[in-house]
């Protein structure tokens, strides 16, 4: 079953301005972790910002913000003032303990396309 | 530059031919990833290793695939007998706890993007 689910394929927003870029999830663990990675069309996946399922406060990182509501399941990426550089595709992941070995490994939604206009 | 590198960051081949990537890992990291992104998708797990130990493997990873690291620093992931379903990008990401920071965040390489033909 799919995890972690972004229901917007593309967006757009005016430079300058601030856009939301949703993410829902689903676990029945206590204990989790939350990220938003940036993968511009070169292909690395850029880390932008980490919540954890116990931090009291949302998480920010400069311009990023996660606005993580626990009973909604949901842990959306708000970026303000938008920059063109910010074009980009965006991948909301959840960690996943895994049954062996201890793994954390990620796992990912589809991405929203986001396009920043001039 | 001390992020995490990958080699060769394209690759094409004939379906049937072996193909061989590395990656090496941020140095203080003792943990190591494997994705592999197709077309329009999130990446997805393939295989990680705690120091040299390989210690979870996804069902995404065939046979035909295998991977190692050697004394816990760099990694390799091998195909064999390679498909044209196996085109895809190949990610290879690093974490572990370092100073001031925290053991959570993975930190991807540029990846090696495989063609089949």
């Amino acid at each position: 079953a799919q995890k972690i689910t972004q229901t917007q394929p593309g967006m757009f927003v005016q430079e300058k301005e601030a856009v939301t870029l949703d993410c829902t999830y689903d676990t029945s663990d206590p204990s989790y972790g939350l990220f938003w990675y940036k993968q511009p069309s070169s292909g690395e996946m850029i880390f932008l910002i980490y919540q954890g399922s116990y931090d009291q406060q949302n998480a920010t990182e400069g311009r990023y913000s996660l606005n993580f509501q626990k009973a909604r399941k949901s842990a959306n990426l708000v970026i303000s003032a938008s920059q063109l550089g910010d074009s980009a595709m965006y991948f909301c992941a959840m960690r996943e303990v895994g049954s062996q070995g201890g793994s954390e490994k990620l796992v990912f939604g589809k991405g929203t396309k986001l396009t920043v206009n001039p | 530059d001390t992020g995490v590198s990958q080699d060769p960051r394209h690759k094409i081949t004939k379906r049937g031919q072996n193909v061989t990537f590395r990656c090496d890992p941020i140095s203080e990291h003792n943990r190591l990833y494997w994705y592999r992104q197709t077309l329009g998708q999130g990446p997805e797990f393939l295989t990680y290793f705690q120091n040299e130990a390989q210690l979870e493997k996804s069902r995404l990873l065939s046979d035909r695939f295998s991977a190692e690291r050697p004394k816990g620093s760099f990694s390799t992931l091998e195909i064999q007998r390679t498909e044209q379903g196996d085109s895809a990008m190949y990610l290879c990401a690093s974490s572990g706890r370092v100073a001031g920071g925290s053991s959570y965040e993975q930190y991807f390489g540029p990846g090696t993007r495989l063609t089949v033909t």
